[in-house]
């Protein structure tokens, strides 16, 4: 079975410029996490998808970001403008549902590698 | 404000000894536990977990014990290998008004020597 996909893998771009990462999870997980995380620290949320309802996306700073989840699979993460202070590995995760419980392990990419120059 | 908090960056262990990863916690709405492990260039994948309502849960050479009253909870790998040299994340569960959220420590890089 295929993990989640994520690509780019790695991504170099000048502060201003738009930037989109793409993800696909693992196959019939309902939910879809993005992910940020900053050199020396641990992954930070987001946004979270259930099928294609985005259901929490408080920590997305809306000014430049935005995601979106067309027909529940595949999601896109832009940034648009991109700062400096953007550059960090995004991280997609999938689960079969909502909740971190036994049995309902979350599952992560290996991630797309942003640097803004 | 931290919730999850993994105040040793680093660890370095002996192959065959034991060794002991911590994380310590503020939230005590925090109802499931989880470690992951990360190697460079790679995602975090999940290695072990423990509900609130138990205290140790062992799969392995890993063991998670949990001390809710301390607010405290730890993973010990015995043996330790050279193939468990990664960064390790601890992380909790936190239910909320949009359903629940993994918030992560910043991770403690295991180093295991031969």
């Amino acid at each position: 079975e295929a993990g989640v996909v994520q690509s780019p893998r790695y991504k170099i771009i000048e502060k201003k410029q738009p930037v989109a990462f793409w993800c696909n999870p693992i196959s019939g997980h309902n939910t879809l996490y993005w992910y940020r995380q900053n050199l020396g620290q641990g992954p930070e949320l987001l946004i979270r998808y259930e099928n294609e309802e985005a259901v929490d996306d408080s920590q997305l700073p809306k000014d430049r970001f935005s995601a979106e989840r067309l027909k529940g699979v595949d999601s896109t993460l832009k940034i648009q403008p991109a700062e400096l202070g953007d550059s960090a590995v995004y991280l997609c995760a999938s689960s079969l549902m909502t909740g971190a419980a036994s049995g309902n392990t979350i599952y992560f990419g290996e991630g797309s590698w942003l640097t803004v120059v | 404000d931290q919730q999850v908090k993994q105040n040793s960056p680093s660890l370095s262990v002996q192959e065959g000894r034991i060794s002991i990863l911590n994380c310590d916690y503020t939230n005590s709405m925090f109802d499931y536990f989880l470690w992951y492990k990360k190697y460079p260039a790679e995602g975090p994948t999940f290695l072990i977990s423990i509900s609130s309502i138990k205290d140790k849960n062992e799969d392995g050479r890993f063991t998670v014990f949990l001390n809710k009253s301390a607010k405290h909870l730890s993973l010990h790998i015995v043996p330790s290998q050279p193939g468990d040299s990664a960064v390790y994340f601890c992380a909790a569960s936190q239910y909320n008004q949009a359903g629940t959220a993994l918030i992560f420590g910043k991770g403690t890089t295991l180093s295991v020597s031969s």
